[in-house]
């Protein structure tokens, strides 16, 4: 009964190559969000989608692109892999953020460790 | 600018000793929410905590106590009688208001480490 969860744990791979990370929530969420923790551990946010819209887009690179193909999924696709894209990959869901205006508690997956060489 | 603040960067204390852990913020929302997350060294980020800007009250949840105080603009986190299972790194986070959505800006996370 895993709430967020994220495929694969572990993503090793050369650089210039597309990889894709997949997120699921059996929550019930109508948000989701994609972060990214660096090698000294700060998280910051890349994306957020409501209900397969696009809501938050934070000045992330365009080879970085997500895709919403149902409220229960967000998965990250990431072309031209570059070294600095090494990082711990953390997708997140939350209640409906946007018509209750209310700011609800976001439930982070597992992550997903990438490692560029 | 929204601005989380940890300084402590790491913290190490025997096991049954108190800690505290600081949480300092920047805001220029007038509701704003307030979370603490816990990261084991698994890797998971787990859940402490949510606070309304509203609600002042702190709170106690068995040996984690969280004190809220708006005149300071802080959100500490203090474990009673730690255990070596708390080590982890601590993130405090602060909510962002984006358009129809929001989003969470952490602080640099404290590392606090338990020693038996």
């Amino acid at each position: 009964d895993t709430a967020v969860s994220q495929t694969p744990k572990y993503l090793v791979t050369q650089m210039g190559n597309d990889k894709s990370i997949k997120c699921e929530q059996n929550l019930g969420h109508d948000t989701m969000y994609w972060y990214k923790q660096d090698s000294k551990k700060f998280l910051k946010i890349m994306f957020s989608y409501n209900n397969k819209e696009l809501i938050i887009n934070e000045t992330v690179p365009n080879r970085f692109s997500p895709k919403s193909p149902d409220k229960a999924h967000l998965n990250l696709h990431i072309n031209s892999l570059e070294l600095g894209d090494s990082a711990v990959y953390f997708c997140a869901s939350s209640q409906d953020a946007t018509s209750t205006r209310t700011t609800d508690t976001q439930y982070f997956g597992p992550g997903t460790r990438l490692t560029v060489l | 600018a929204q601005k989380v603040t940890q300084a402590q960067t790491e913290i190490s204390v025997v096991e049954k000793e108190d800690v505290t852990l600081d949480c300092v913020y920047e805001t220029r929302d007038t509701t704003y929410y307030l979370f603490w997350y816990k990261q084991p060294p698994s890797g998971e980020l787990v859940f402490l905590i949510r606070r309304n800007s509203f609600d002042e009250q702190n709170e106690i949840s068995g040996r984690y106590s969280w004190n809220f105080q708006k005149s300071t603009s802080s959100f500490n986190f203090t474990i009673t009688a730690s255990q070596v299972v708390d080590s982890a790194v601590y993130f405090c986070a602060l909510s962002e208001d984006v358009d129809s959505s929001y989003k969470l800006i952490f602080g640099s996370g404290t590392r606090l480490l338990v020693r038996p």
